[in-house]
């Protein structure tokens, strides 16, 4: 079975400072996709990104990237120089080729001014 | 954006009374989904289809049945509303894995509310 753990139930930071949010998957297939989701306060799920198991090159995007390691099933999301619109709560998801993703129960982030 | 809409964007029902909730899309993406998100779970898949009449369960599926007699269009039913399927309910779409194309696309959400 596929499991998806981000144990950050919800973190809190100033303004300008980094923060990492935390993913750990499970799973016995060799080949599946991990991915980030963001939700801000108006409710709408927004598609951040998305890697598969043989891409471990980490990614940047603007001030956010992500360490995708398989040796520790591990695909963690930096945000560098946060700012509060990035408040929002974050899921990471797995989906193991079957058309269907498991999400995690997701990581509120206050940013503070 | 792709073109998916939910309706209604909110409800309230009293328990007992059926409820359906419509998903549209304008994309002919082949497979559509139906999740609920409540506080501490995340997202739940609740049903999903991977074509016209072809439509499978979720890991929350009791309660809750599932149609869909068109590409565009995938209604979920509560059968008869309880206080506990109160939650924000989520469709998604997506051109499936043979596509190559994995990952979803969502729609804004229906705050349904059991009284």
């Amino acid at each position: 079975a596929q499991k998806v753990t981000q144990a950050q139930t919800e973190i809190s930071v100033v303004e300008k400072e980094d923060v990492t949010l935390d993913c750990v998957y499970e799973t016995r297939d060799t080949t599946y996709y991990l991915f980030w989701y963001k939700q801000p306060p108006s409710g709408e799920l927004v598609f951040l990104i998305r890697r598969n198991s043989f891409d471990e090159q980490n990614e940047i995007s603007g001030r956010y990237s992500w360490n995708f390691q398989k040796s520790t099933s591990s695909f963690n999301f930096t945000i560098t120089a946060s700012q509060v619109v990035d408040s929002a709560v974050y899921f990471c998801a797995l989906s193991v080729l079957d058309d269907k993703i498991i999400f995690g129960k997701g990581t509120r982030l206050h940013i503070l001014p | 954006d792709a073109g998916i809409t939910q309706s209604p964007r909110h409800k309230v029902t009293e328990t007992g009374t059926p409820v359906t909730l419509r998903c549209h899309q304008t994309e002919n993406h082949r497979y559509m989904y139906w999740y609920r998100q409540d506080p501490g779970h995340g997202l739940r898949l609740i049903h999903y289809s991977y074509g016209v009449k072809d439509t499978d369960k979720g890991e929350v599926s009791d309660g809750y049945s599932v149609s869909r007699s068109k590409t565009e269009d995938f209604l979920l039913t509560l059968e008869s509303a309880t206080s506990s399927q109160t939650s924000v309910y989520f469709c998604a779409i997506s051109r499936g894995g043979d596509s190559g194309d994995y990952g979803y696309t969502f729609g804004s959400g229906t705050r349904l509310t059991v009284v």
